[in-house]
């Protein structure tokens, strides 16, 4: 069982690159959310998803967009990369909304 | 205004203190999570409680429902427990986790 497995794990972009942070989970959870995380705010939801087909908007959307073709995977894509979106950026899953939360490695993003 | 308030922010102790970290919440909840993240780590879940009080090795998590507070304790701490640790409560509506801001813990030899 891998759990909940997000890449890359490190990753500098310039300014205005797009690209697309991965999230994946083999235990068949319905439930999963990016959040990031910055200095002093703690962790805060960008968006998330309750099923395949389902995504909808967290607390900070603007910049990401998100998909959920699968119940496996759950991508964040940044469209047009800014400073503002330096981050580290976490991938959670749980089964349901009652159940303990898994969370990935991480993925610590550097816009320059 | 975050509706899940973390006390302290920090909080440094000598090896073998008993610590205390202590959440309040403002709204009604099925259940709160207790997180723990070492220094450029990622997030562990270390409980999920509804009610009472739940037990793992040193660490004791309590919760009590009706004031809306719940206690994470560390007995006979060890710098190996010196992390962030993280309250987090469901959202009613839309299922995901609304967390404190953490507190930081330094557990010195």
């Amino acid at each position: 069982n891998a759990g909940v497995t997000q890449t890359p794990k490190f990753q500098v972009l310039k300014t205005g690159q797009s690209m697309t942070l991965q999230c994946a989970q083999d235990m068949n959870h319905e439930y999963m959310s990016w959040y990031r995380q910055d200095p002093g705010m703690g962790l805060r939801l960008i968006h998330y998803s309750v099923g395949a087909g389902i995504t909808d908007q967290g607390e900070v959307p603007n910049g990401y967009n998100v998909s959920r073709s699968t119940t496996e995977d759950f991508p964040l894509r940044l469209l047009s990369a800014a400073p503002s979106q330096t981050s580290v950026y976490f991938c959670a899953s749980s089964y349901s909304m009652n159940t303990e939360a898994f969370f990935g490695q991480g993925t610590r993003l550097t816009v320059v | 205004k975050n509706e899940v308030e973390q006390s302290p922010q920090n909080l440094t102790a000598q090896e073998g203190e008993f610590i205390t970290i202590n959440c309040s919440y403002s709204v009604g909840i099925s259940a709160l999570h207790w997180l723990q993240q070492h220094p450029g780590g990622g997030i562990v879940s270390l409980f999920m409680l509804s009610s009472g009080k739940k037990k793992h090795g040193r660490l004791i998590a309590t919760i009590n429902i009706q004031e809306k507070h719940s206690s994470l304790h560390i007995t006979a701490s060890h710098p190996r427990d010196s992390a962030v640790y993280i309250c987090a409560r469901r959202s009613g509506s839309q299922g995901n986790l609304i967390f404190g801001k953490g507190t930081k813990l330094s557990v010195k030899p």
